[in-house]
């Protein structure tokens, strides 16, 4: 099983619509847990740190399932300018001690 | 707004040769961070610096990689001899006070082109 693992896309969604994607990472040691952006050929930029609790940041929602090792992203009321690559990153505060990115979900959205 | 800067933004280079990659991270930050990005795949850890030394780094960051804070305000990143497969785009990222949990903030990256 890949270490963090997300769906490539793309996600095609009318503008306006609401979009979720999950992340799964297999080490159950996985400590903490964020949604980046990235735009085409640009830097990655911190969307969201994800909580035990969940939280919520506008029109963004995310959620963390310890039990099923997984991260969800909600974007409700979405934008053109939302399009983007969303990444979901993992760090494990273990001896091996490490920051892992997955490889990113493709989101458009259509005017 | 405070930013993470790196130079150059493109480098090109025969294979074999030394780079030298240059990152100013922000001026209050503490912990240092090298990245690799190959085209049109993931985001790859290199490694972490805090303290003057290095904190942790993968198994990509061989002996052919290292890094240094020169002067307390830049961070580089050096390949000693590089690969055809070392072709990618190189991120810097900084945190400040929230130590290694607190939002990364990412340079614009370096293309790094090996012929």
């Amino acid at each position: 099983r890949k270490e963090v693992e997300q769906d490539p896309g793309p996600f095609n969604v009318p503008e306006g619509a609401t979009v979720a994607f999950n992340c799964t990472y297999s080490n159950s040691a996985s400590q903490s847990f964020f949604w980046y952006r990235q735009d085409c050929r640009k830097e990655p930029k911190l969307l969201m740190s994800v909580y035990s609790s969940g939280n919520e940041d506008g029109r963004f929602t995310a959620q963390l399932n310890r039990a099923s090792q997984y991260i969800s992203l909600l974007i409700r009321d979405s934008k053109l300018s939302d399009s983007a690559t969303y990444l979901c990153v993992v760090k494990s505060w273990n001896r091996d001690d490490k920051i892992i990115f997955g490889k990113g979900t493709r989101l458009h959205i259509l005017p | 707004e405070p930013e993470v800067t790196q130079t150059p933004s493109h480098q090109v280079t025969q294979m074999g040769q030394e780079v030298i990659l240059r990152c100013v991270p922000i001026s209050n930050h503490l912990y240092f961070y090298w990245y690799r990005q190959i085209l049109g795949q993931k985001v790859e850890f290199l490694v972490s610096f805090y303290n003057n030394e290095i904190s942790e780094k993968s198994e990509i960051f061989d002996d052919q990689f290292s890094v240094e804070r020169p002067d307390g305000s830049n961070f580089t990143l050096k390949i000693r001899s590089t690969k055809l497969e070392d072709s990618a785009m190189y991120f810097c990222a900084s945190t400040g006070t929230g130590g290694p949990d607190g939002e990364q903030f990412f340079g614009p990256g370096t293309r790094l082109t090996v012929l």
